[in-house]
C-alpha cells in the first residue's frame, strides 16, 4: 500500500465548476499535510498547508480528517489557468522527509 | 523569500559519464536539502535526505555510490550522478528547508528542477 494514496484523475471540469481531491495517507503518526501544485515539466509548488481545523485560501478549501487520515481539497469557481497536477503531501512522522501522492491531474475546460 | 536554485536546468549527456548537479538556497540557509527524482506520469520519489557537513541520508533501493552527495555549506548541496545510463534520465528536484524561520510546518521549498537524458 502506498503512503498516499490520490485518485490520479484526470478530471475534467468546464470553467465555474467546483471539484474536490481526496487523499489518504496510512502514517498515523504524520503530522503535517500539504497540497502542492505542479504544472507540467515544472517543481511542485506549494498550494497550501493542511490545518487541523480545516482552511481556506481564496478559492481553495482544505480539510483534514486525522482518525480517518484523509485530506482533501476543495476548489471552487475553477479558472483555466488551475489546469495543472494536484500532489498531497504529508511529512513522515519526525523525519521532516515528505510523501508524495501520485498527484490528482485537473483539467478546466472553456 | 526563500528561492532555491538549481543548475543546470537541462542536460544531455553520453552513456557512462557523469553529471553533477547543484542546488542552492539564495537567500537562506538550508541546513537539510532533499534531492527527489521524478519520471513521467509518476509522482516525485525521495532519493537521499542532505545534511550539511554530514553524509547523506539514502532511502531504501537508492544506490549511493551512483548517486553521490555532497553538502559542504549551508547554501549548497551537489548530487552528482556518476556512469549515467538511459534508466537514469530522469527529472531531478531539489528542496530545501528553510529552518530559520522556525517553521512548524516543515515547508521545503523547491528548486526549478533539472532534467537530464541520457543517451
Amino acid at each position: 500500500r502506498k503512503e498516499v494514496e490520490q485518485d490520479p484523475g484526470p478530471f475534467n471540469v468546464p470553467e465555474g465548476a467546483t471539484v474536490a481531491f481526496n487523499c489518504t495517507y496510512s502514517n498515523s503518526a504524520s503530522q503535517s499535510f500539504f497540497w502542492y501544485r505542479q504544472d507540467c515539466r515544472k517543481e511542485p509548488k506549494l498550494l497550501m498547508s493542511v490545518y487541523s481545523s480545516g482552511n481556506e485560501d481564496g478559492r481553495f478549501t482544505a480539510q483534514l480528517n486525522r482518525a480517518s487520515q484523509y485530506i482533501s481539497l476543495l476548489i471552487r469557481d475553477s479558472k483555466l489557468s488551475d489546469s495543472a497536477t494536484y500532489l498531497c503531501v504529508v511529512n513522515s512522522g519526525n523525519t521532516g522527509k515528505l510523501i508524495f501522492g501520485q498527484g490528482t491531474t485537473l483539467q478546466v475546460k472553456p | 523569500g526563500a528561492v532555491v536554485s538549481q543548475h543546470p536546468s537541462r542536460v544531455i549527456c553520453k552513456s557512462g559519464t557523469s553529471v553533477k548537479i547543484e542546488c542552492r538556497s539564495l537567500d537562506f540557509q538550508a541546513t537539510t536539502m532533499f534531492w527527489y527524482r521524478q519520471f513521467p506520469k509518476q509522482s516525485l520519489m525521495l532519493m537521499a535526505t542532505s545534511n550539511e557537513g554530514s553524509k547523506a541520508t539514502y532511502e531504501q533501493g537508492v544506490e549511493k555510490d551512483k548517486f553521490l552527495i555532497n553538502h559542504a555549506s549551508l547554501t549548497l548541496s551537489t548530487l552528482t550522478v556518476t556512469s549515467a545510463h538511459p534508466e537514469d534520465s530522469s527529472f531531478y528536484i531539489c528542496s530545501a528547508r528553510d529552518l530559520r524561520r522556525g517553521n512548524p510546518y516543515n515547508e521545503q521549498f523547491f528548486g526549478p528542477g533539472t532534467r537530464l537524458t541520457v543517451l
